[in-house]
């Protein structure tokens, strides 16, 4: 199977810090998806961004940023300025059937 | 709010039973893709239909099985149920090709 790998299993940092996850993908293909999923306390999955293999511009969402890097199969995610609602468990997947790495918890304490 | 509705939101049963777990997609979204979430394997992908055809399987066991249905309305169905079973099952719905897929809320399932 095609891995998705997120090394850091949980992050822990105070509020206003900023928090990179990183993500590394496996895959055969020369086109393919990848997207990053939140998981908050509740329990739900949030669609946060997708990204094709052939766009590698990096792209900016209010405090949220990510960092594609084909050249070395990495997709980051960078939350700016945390804040305690960012507390969540973050997944980096890679599409259409998703592959899911195993996700990273980030406190995110006051 | 996804969109994306699933019932029930919680279960619980004993070994040996079978259950059904109801999935209604987003309107208009002609996908429906399964996935399990365990503490030991992960979120995993069981099986995807597209307007009502299954199109690709993952790590489904052979005791589980999927179907949707001609209102797009999707049933997964676990039978002979064992305590590893045990699990938050996610719908997810999504357009067509590698869109992004919207998750509904789960159902916790709890055999005991």
């Amino acid at each position: 199977a095609q891995k998705v790998t997120q090394a850091q299993t949980e992050i822990s940092v105070v509020e206003k810090e900023d928090v990179t996850l990183d993500c590394v993908y496996e895959t055969r293909d020369t086109t393919y998806y990848l997207f990053w999923y939140k998981q908050p306390p509740s329990g739900e999955l949030v669609f946060l961004i997708r990204r094709n293999s052939f766009d590698e511009q990096n792209e900016i969402s209010g405090r949220y940023s990510w960092n594609f890097q084909k050249s070395t199969s990495s997709f980051n995610f960078t939350i700016t300025a945390s804040q305690v609602v960012d507390s969540a468990v973050y997944f980096c997947a890679r599409g259409g059937k998703l592959q899911f790495g195993a996700g990273t918890q980030v406190v995110v304490t006051p | 709010d996804s969109g994306v509705t699933q019932t029930p939101k919680h279960l619980i049963t004993a070994t040996g039973q079978r259950v059904t777990l109801r999935c209604s997609p987003r309107s208009g979204d002609l996908s429906v893709y399964w996935y399990q979430q365990s503490l030991d394997q992960g979120l995993q992908f069981l099986i995807h239909y597209y307007n009502g055809e299954e199109r690709a399987k993952g790590n489904i066991l052979e005791r589980f099985s999927a179907q949707q249905f001609p209102d797009l309305h999707s049933e997964l169905n676990l039978s002979s149920l064992e305590l590893g079973d045990s699990a938050l099952y996610f719908c997810a719905s999504s357009g067509t090709g590698d869109n992004e897929q919207f998750f509904g809320p789960g159902t916790r399932l709890t055999v005991l």
